[in-house]
């Protein structure tokens, strides 16, 4: 049974700092992993896609890796900003489904 | 490019009563999602339409139905609301099973 994991649960940084997200997952054979945010009360915004061939994919400030062997992967954000204050969640398919796993999410606050 | 749409974005309703909540995929999206947010249970599956079949479906009672029409437009029912339905529903849509998901900004159910 596929699950996700992430780590910290919230996370407050001053402006301007570089910070990484952590995900886990316990089965390896995924399709992809997709990274999201999460405004308060809004839906969720598609960050990164990244394919199972992939071992990382970058948008912007914004740097997602990949490691399928050790069930992990990576959000890295350079340069943080107050408007990046958000609930960031990872999500993995089950199996060849669009049934989405996902993770509890790390809430980030970004100091000005 | 408009995105993923759901209404209504608000709704009260009371115990014992029903309500359908509907969501229009992005342009050319054949697979429509759903999903339930809680803050005590995070994001859960619900079920997965993809050409107007239903091709998944999550762990939830019988109460909870849906549909998706020709032109990929789907709608979902709840049927005899309990009060552990007040939640966030959202809806996501994808071009192609195992590809990015896109999801609209909720319809907030409130059961009094």
């Amino acid at each position: 049974k596929q699950e996700v994991t992430q780590i910290p649960a919230a996370l407050s940084v001053p402006e301007g700092e570089n910070l990484v997200l952590n995900c886990s997952f316990t089965d390896s054979a995924i399709y992809n992993l997709q990274w999201f945010r999460q405004d308060p009360g809004k839906g969720l915004t598609s960050l990164l896609l990244i394919q199972s061939s992939q071992r990382e994919q970058t948008s912007g400030r914004l740097n997602a890796s990949l490691d399928k062997s050790s069930g992990r992967s990576t959000l890295y954000i350079a340069a943080s900003q107050p408007g990046d204050s958000a609930t960031y969640l990872c999500a993995v398919p089950m199996d060849s489904s669009y049934k989405l796993i996902f993770g509890s999410g790390t809430r980030l606050l970004v100091r000005p | 490019k408009a995105g993923v749409t759901q209404t209504p974005r608000y709704l009260i309703k009371t115990r014992g009563q029903q309500v359908t909540l509907s969501c229009s995929p992005i342009s050319g999206h054949r697979s429509v999602s759903w999903y339930q947010q809680t803050p005590g249970q995070g994001l859960q599956f619900l079920f997965e339409y993809f050409s107007e079949t239903q091709r998944n479906k999550g762990n939830f009672p019988g109460r909870f139905s849906g549909r998706q029409f020709s032109n990929s437009r789907s709608e979902m029912n709840v049927s005899t609301l309990e009060l552990g339905d007040s939640a966030l529903y959202l809806c996501a849509s994808s071009f192609q099973r195992t590809g990015e998901l896109f999801f609209g900004e909720g319809s907030r159910l409130t059961v009094l």
